[in-house]
């Protein structure tokens, strides 16, 4: 069973500032199968990255994401206002079956 | 334009049983691979099941706490995928997003369904 454990749980940031979210899986995996979501409260997830690295339609160049094997990264590169969220990592394996982290709450200093 | 629309839910008692659906609009509907992700309150985000396109055999997978009580299911002439859960618990309680699977080389869901929430309790 993968897992997929995210960190930190919780930042406190302002906006302007800068931020990079992690998503670590126990195993190693296809950086193709990585991606990364936005959940604001009361709304669906919504796909930011897929293939660790490759940015979904309309999302803005200051998301970007990294990562192989078994270390991933968000990076957000100025927050804006509606940054504010929760982020989730996702990873697709065999079975098939997908598995998400717990999310990273990226919330206002 | 991609839409995706959940109905179905409302409260159950445990044990009960309740179908949802999710109607499905702008993409080839017949090709895609379709799933079903819950989050309960206040809770990360769950996948629980999917099933393939008829090109796939309309294959279906679930994870295993619902495997055996939950039942995903497709209808391509009206591009909706249907999810029946029986035997429902209270940990069911939930909202339940369907999305789609972006492509068979990536494997991410792209769009989602806005959700439909079920609560299981006597």
């Amino acid at each position: 069973e993968i897992v997929l454990t995210q960190s930190p749980g919780t930042v406190s940031l302002s906006p302007g500032e800068g931020a990079t979210l992690s998503c670590r899986t126990s195993q190693s995996v296809s950086s193709a199968y990585l991606a990364w979501y936005q959940q604001k409260p009361g709304q669906a997830p919504r796909l930011l990255i897929y293939g660790s690295s490759s940015r979904a339609t309309g999302i803005p160049d200051r998301f970007s994401g990294s990562g192989s094997g078994t270390d991933f990264s968000l990076t957000i590169s100025r927050l804006e206002p509606e940054d504010f969220a929760v982020y989730y990592c996702l990873q697709y394996h065999s079975s098939p079956s997908w598995t998400f982290g717990q999310g990273t709450k990226v919330e206002i200093k | 334009e991609v839409q995706m629309v959940e109905s179905g839910g409302g409260l159950v008692k445990p044990g009960g049983s309740l179908r949802l659906s999710c109607a499905a609009s702008g993409f080839n509907f017949n090709a895609a691979w379709m799933t079903w992700v819950r989050q309960a309150p206040g809770k990360g985000l769950e996948w629980i099941g999917l099933i393939k396109s008829k090109g796939g055999g309309e294959t279906t997978d679930y994870t295993a706490p619902v495997n055996g009580r939950f039942t995903i299911s497709r209808d391509d002439s009206k591009n909706t995928v249907y999810l029946q859960m029986n035997s429902l618990k209270s940990e069911d309680t939930a909202v339940y997003y369907c999305a789609k699977v972006r492509s068979m080389s990536c494997y991410s869901l792209d769009y989602w369904g806005q959700g439909t929430l079920v609560t299981v309790s006597s």
